[in-house]
């Protein structure tokens, strides 16, 4: 079954930074998502994948956010020109078949 | 648009008392609900899900579709049971998460 892997677990960056995110749905999967989840609050929904196709972004809170999954497994969360309140933990899920999301354990972002 | 609420962000209890954890929803349709789970140090995880009807460590969640209600019960909470508990609504591909209730089980 294997998991989910994120990279980097930690990330601190200054701001007006780029950082990137990577996700990999170990054994593959078709549907990926990515949920930003700040202190103290529960994941909020960025966006979707489908094997290579994004079929919904309509959570990614800025133009500044971009993610991609080109060969329909591993994806990356790309974040232009950091702020502050994009500090957060961001989680990769891949969705299984009985309807559950499967998450990573994340990746913290700290933007100083 | 559907709404996920939980309205105690923390809950404490002793060990061996009852513990129950509200979630409520808004949702036009028939919604499909879960909890998931993240103990300490832990990736977010599922603890149950409403269709499958299940008892997971013992607890379980019945939907009330009059209420709206989706609350996890436990007749006798462990300390292992500490943990942050998120009620979620799944619409189509959207999964919707609450905020959150961390439980925390004194001994």
């Amino acid at each position: 079954g294997a998991g989910v892997s994120q990279s980097p677990r930690y990330k601190v960056a200054k701001r007006g930074q780029d950082v990137a995110l990577r996700c990999d749905p170990i054994s593959g999967h078709v549907s990926l998502f990515w949920y930003q989840q700040a202190l103290g609050q529960g994941p909020e929904f960025l966006t979707y994948f489908q094997n290579e196709a994004q079929l919904d972004k309509s959570g990614l809170p800025s133009d500044r956010f971009f993610a991609e999954r080109p060969e329909g497994s591993v994806s990356t969360l790309k974040i232009q020109r950091t702020q502050q309140e994009d500090s957060a933990v961001y989680l990769c899920a891949k969705g299984l078949i009985t309807g559950e999301l499967f998450f990573g354990e994340g990746s913290r972002l700290t933007v100083l | 648009a559907q709404r996920v609420t939980q309205p105690e962000k923390l809950l404490s209890v002793f060990k061996g008392a009852p513990v129950e954890l509200k979630c409520n929803y808004s949702y036009s349709g028939s919604p499909e609900l879960f909890w998931y789970v993240q103990y300490s140090r832990q990736r977010l995880q599922l603890l149950l899900r409403h269709i499958s009807r299940e008892s997971i460590k013992g607890f379980t969640a019945d939907l009330n579709k009059g209420e709206t209600s989706f609350h996890l019960k436990k007749p006798f909470a462990q300390e292992e049971d500490s943990a942050m508990y998120y009620c979620a609504l799944k619409d189509n591909n959207d999964m919707r998460f609450g905020a959150g209730t961390r439980l925390t089980v004194k001994p």
